[in-house]
């Protein structure tokens, strides 16, 4: 398998324009969660999802910023409209669940740079 | 609701020195893992603990895991330049948090 996917790897857009961040998790895998990481703020969990359904949304900074997981194979996690302090590291990751409960390692994805202008 | 604590900040090691983090949890976990990151790069999955007082061994690292199940560490023997990273704890609990990390960097 490839791993976890994202694109763009980088990002460069201007204040108020809209920008999507897209995911492919692992095959098989039913958990997708999403990551900001800034110096400032660190690694922070935005929401994740569990078998496409969105489980706990309360990381998201506010109504800007919005995330589907249409099919279990995809997610995007949107900003509009963007602003400079989205300017940050965003990550995807996946995991799935052991059978003796939790969850077993996250596999993250290599990032989306975003700078906002 | 649950919170993880993780101290320091930031050590600057010289080449050869120990290094160790911590990691607290306000509440009871059911599990502990480690990710390092490297700089540039995203989390990786370094290992995970289960039982209370555990205790594993990857070469030079040693993982604890505490007797409560409130709090971890990461001890490095002898660090290397490539010990050089983030590493993170990530407490689970009914969810997962990860903790803010600890900056290693070691100078040769």
């Amino acid at each position: 398998d490839a791993g976890v996917i994202q694109s763009p790897r980088h990002e460069v857009t201007e204040m108020g324009q809209e920008v999507t961040l897209r995911c492919k998790p692992i095959s098989g895998h039913d958990y997708l969660f999403w990551y900001r990481q800034t110096m400032m703020r660190g690694l922070e969990l935005l929401i994740y999802f569990n078998n496409n359904v969105p489980i706990d949304d309360s990381g998201m900074p506010e109504d800007r910023f919005s995330a589907k997981m249409p099919n279990a194979s995809f997610s995007t996690l949107k900003i509009q409209p963007s602003e400079p302090r989205d300017s940050a590291v965003y990550f995807c990751a996946s995991s799935f669940a052991l059978s003796r409960g939790g969850l077993n390692e996250q596999f993250f994805g290599p990032g989306t740079r975003l700078t906002v202008l | 609701g649950q919170q993880v604590m993780q101290i320091p900040q930031y050590q600057h090691v010289q080449e050869g020195e120990d290094f160790t983090t911590y990691c607290n949890s306000s509440t009871t976990l059911s599990n502990i893992q480690w990710y390092k990151q490297r700089p540039g790069g995203h989390p990786v999955f370094l290992i995970q603990l289960v039982k209370s007082g555990e205790v594993k061994k990857q070469k030079r690292l040693t993982f604890q895991f505490g007797e409560a199940k409130k709090n971890s560490s990461l001890h490095i023997t002898a660090t290397q330049t490539t010990d050089v990273g983030t590493y993170f704890c990530a407490g689970q609990n009914n969810d997962m948090r990860f903790g803010a990390g600890t900056r290693l960097t070691v100078k040769p």
